[in-house]
């Protein structure tokens, strides 16, 4: 079976830019979560979805952070402008249901120069 | 909200036994799950306690005491390539929400030397 799926896995891009990063779940998997992953700290949840529906938005900084799931599968998260203190791993996650267990993709490493 | 200590850096023999604390401040507690995560790589699944007891997992145990708000990993046989960072997150969530959430504690960076 294969795991999530995340690209690009490394991004430089300067300050005010947009970045956009991608997401393939696992299979019939019908929740997918976006989380960020700080240096030295675990990973904190941006976004959760079921589905085509975003359920859980709440830690999502909505004024430069936009995500979608168009079809219910693949997700885009894209944030514009980018700011220095956005570095970081943005880690996708997927799970058959709402309770089950989370298997997390490779992330992606953004850096902000 | 929610919060996770545990401690930030642990040290170990390979062969040897070591154990990583957890203890956390949570509403809605429904269980505590253990991950593993090499640099640079994602986040690995290695246990869910949502009783109290000990669950074993080949050479990886996990506890939970809900009562203490208190957890901890064990590792056992320790080899090189066991060498990660290990995280403990809290599954909480509320009655009839069909759903949870996952906070995280800092992590543990455990390193295993010959």
């Amino acid at each position: 079976e294969a795991g999530v799926v995340q690209s690009p896995r490394y991004k430089i891009i300067e300050k005010k830019q947009p970045v956009a990063f991608w997401c393939n779940p696992i299979s019939g998997h019908n929740t997918l979560y976006w989380y960020r992953q700080n240096l030295g700290q675990g990973p904190e949840l941006l976004i959760r979805y079921e589905n085509e529906e975003a359920v859980d938005d709440s830690q999502l900084p909505k004024d430069r952070f936009s995500a979608e799931r168009l079809k219910g599968v693949d997700s885009t998260l894209k944030i514009q402008p980018a700011e220095l203190g956005d570095s970081a791993v943005y880690l996708c996650a997927s799970s058959h249901s709402p309770v089950g267990e989370q298997y997390f993709g490779p992330g992606t490493r953004l850096t902000v120069t | 909200g929610q919060s996770l200590e545990q401690p930030s850096e642990v040290t170990a023999v390979e062969g040897a036994i070591v154990q990583i604390n957890c203890t956390y401040q949570t509403s809605g507690f429904y269980g505590l799950s253990w991950y593993q995560q090499h640099d640079g790589g994602a986040p690995t699944f290695l246990s869910y306690n949502a009783l109290d007891g000990l669950e074993e997992t080949g050479r990886f145990s996990s506890f939970l005491s809900r009562s203490d708000s208190y957890g901890y990993l064990l590792l056992q046989e320790l080899q090189m390539k066991d060498s990660a960072s290990y995280f403990c997150a809290v599954r909480s969530g509320y009655s009839g929400a069909g759903s949870y959430q996952l906070t995280f504690g800092k992590g543990t960076k455990l390193s295993v030397i010959p």
